[in-house]
């Protein structure tokens, strides 16, 4: 398997724009996780979905953050309009359900830059 | 509120000697406990888990779990440079399905 893929890798933009972030899971894994991370605040999770529908969005840091998952194998994370302060590295992991262990398996990662 | 601690270090110990990580919970509840390295600039990547009370060895790593005193602690036999990472404790707490809460880690770096 290919592992999870996110995209793009690297994101520079403007404060203001829109940024949209996009994952793919591992197929067969039924829950999908938003994390962002930061050096001070470390992995933090915003969001994770099981069977395509938002189970637990609390971390969520505002309304200006919006995420999707409208099929199986893909989801989106939506940042508008964005801040300097969105500056992190935002992850995508996906597991297999609770019974099968839990394990979560991470993407590589999005560097996002809001200058 | 759910929280994991973990010293952030860095902790240092020399090429071939035992590293110690040690990590606590606040939640007695808790049911699974993993363990992530992460590289500089990279993402994180699960090196061990374990559900049950006592030891858990893999290769060089074994984890310990101690449920009465919550705290989780992973111990890196013959360290090599390579080990030099972050490492991330998680935890998955009761009723959270496959939710995970993770400390902030402790760098550890292994010298020549």
């Amino acid at each position: 398997d290919a592992g999870v893929i996110q995209s793009p890798r690297h994101e520079v933009t403007e404060m203001g724009q829109e940024v949209t972030l996009r994952c793919k899971p591992i197929s067969g894994h039924d829950y999908l996780f938003w994390y962002r991370q930061t050096m001070m605040r470390g992995l933090e999770l915003l969001i994770y979905f099981n069977n395509n529908v938002p189970i637990d969005d609390s971390g969520m840091p505002e309304d200006r953050f919006s995420a999707k998952m409208p099929n199986a194998s893909f989801s989106t994370l939506k940042i508008q309009p964005s801040e300097p302060r969105d500056s992190a590295v935002y992850f995508c992991a996906s597991s297999e359900n609770p019974h099968s262990g839990g394990t979560q398996y991470f993407g590589p990662g999005t560097r996002l830059t809001v200058l | 509120q759910k929280e994991v601690e973990q010293n952030s270090g860095p902790l240092s110990v020399p090429e071939g000697a035992i590293a110690s990580l040690n990590c606590t919970y606040s939640d007695r509840g808790s049911q699974s406990f993993f363990w992530y390295r992460q590289y500089s600039g990279k993402s994180p990547e699960l090196i061990m888990f374990i559900y049950s009370n006592g030891d858990k060895e893999d290769g060089r790593f074994t984890a310990q779990l101690n449920k009465a005193s919550q705290y989780v602690s992973l111990l890196i036999r013959d360290s090599q440079p390579s080990d030099s990472a972050t490492y991330l404790c998680a935890v998955g707490f009761t009723g959270g399905g496959n939710k995970l809460t993770f400390g902030t880690g402790t760098q550890l770096k292994v010298e020549l």
